[in-house]
């Protein structure tokens, strides 16, 4: 168990939808992570908020955004769906940004979302 | 980000040590190695890191070379929930995030 929490563990919408995932990061971790993994494109990073400030984006499309709150939960809000969104959806943590490179990230379990 | 290449799949035997390739030729003077892995679907799982020296942990060990060009992740005594995809990764100077290449598939047969 890494610590870092996320719901919901499985998401099943339709194309056109909207759906917000949530994830919890490890007391103390002040940065959170936002990755996508599918099928054929592998562990796509996808933003990166300190302290609830955005710090780095990625791959991330238009529809998707993202925000840190005062209590360091972050969520992940995917618009106007389609079936290429189906993918698991993982979030890290860390103690901090990228200023201590050293530093590991902990992911949660992640969220699978279906697109149909 | 420097690159990393690591074989697409290797087996290995339970009870012997798996001993994971990874060529990052590029790397910078400041940039660390870590390692990762995922179980099946699961959220990936921190191994070790390093940046010039050999590291061992509760997990593993990490072995890079003198001239940092390459590095050997050992799993001393393998089990077959070591069965997982395994991720070499080399992080850039301030880098905010991770980049996961395809990793190495190890399987620990019985």
């Amino acid at each position: 168990d890494s610590g870092v929490t996320q719901t919901p563990k499985h998401l099943i919408t339709a194309t056109g939808q909207r759906v917000t995932l949530r994830c919890s990061p490890r007391s103390g971790d002040l940065s959170v992570y936002w990755y996508q993994q599918s099928l054929d494109q592998g562990l796509q990073f996808l933003i990166h908020y300190y302290n609830g400030e955005e710090r780095a984006k990625g791959n991330i499309l238009e529809r998707f955004s993202a925000q840190q709150f005062p209590d360091l939960h972050s969520e992940l809000n995917l618009s106007s769906l389609e079936l290429g969104d189906s993918a698991l959806y993982f979030c890290a943590s860390s103690v901090a940004a990228g200023q201590l490179q050293k530093n590991e990230q902990f992911f949660g379990p992640g969220t699978r979302l279906t697109v149909l | 980000d420097a690159k990393t290449t690591q074989p697409t799949s290797m087996d290995c035997a339970e009870g012997r040590a798996a001993n994971l390739p990874c060529n990052h030729s590029t790397i910078s003077g400041n940039e660390y190695v870590y390692w990762y892995r995922q179980i099946h679907s699961q959220g990936p799982q921190y191994i070790i890191h390093g940046l010039k020296n050999n590291e061992t942990n509760e997990m593993a060990s990490l072995i890079i070379t003198e001239d940092r060009k390459s590095s050997t992740l050992i799993l001393p005594h393998a089990t077959l929930r070591d069965t997982a995809v395994y991720y070499c990764i080399v992080r850039a100077p301030y880098g905010q995030n991770f980049v996961f290449g395809p990793g190495t598939r190890l399987s620990v047969l019985p």
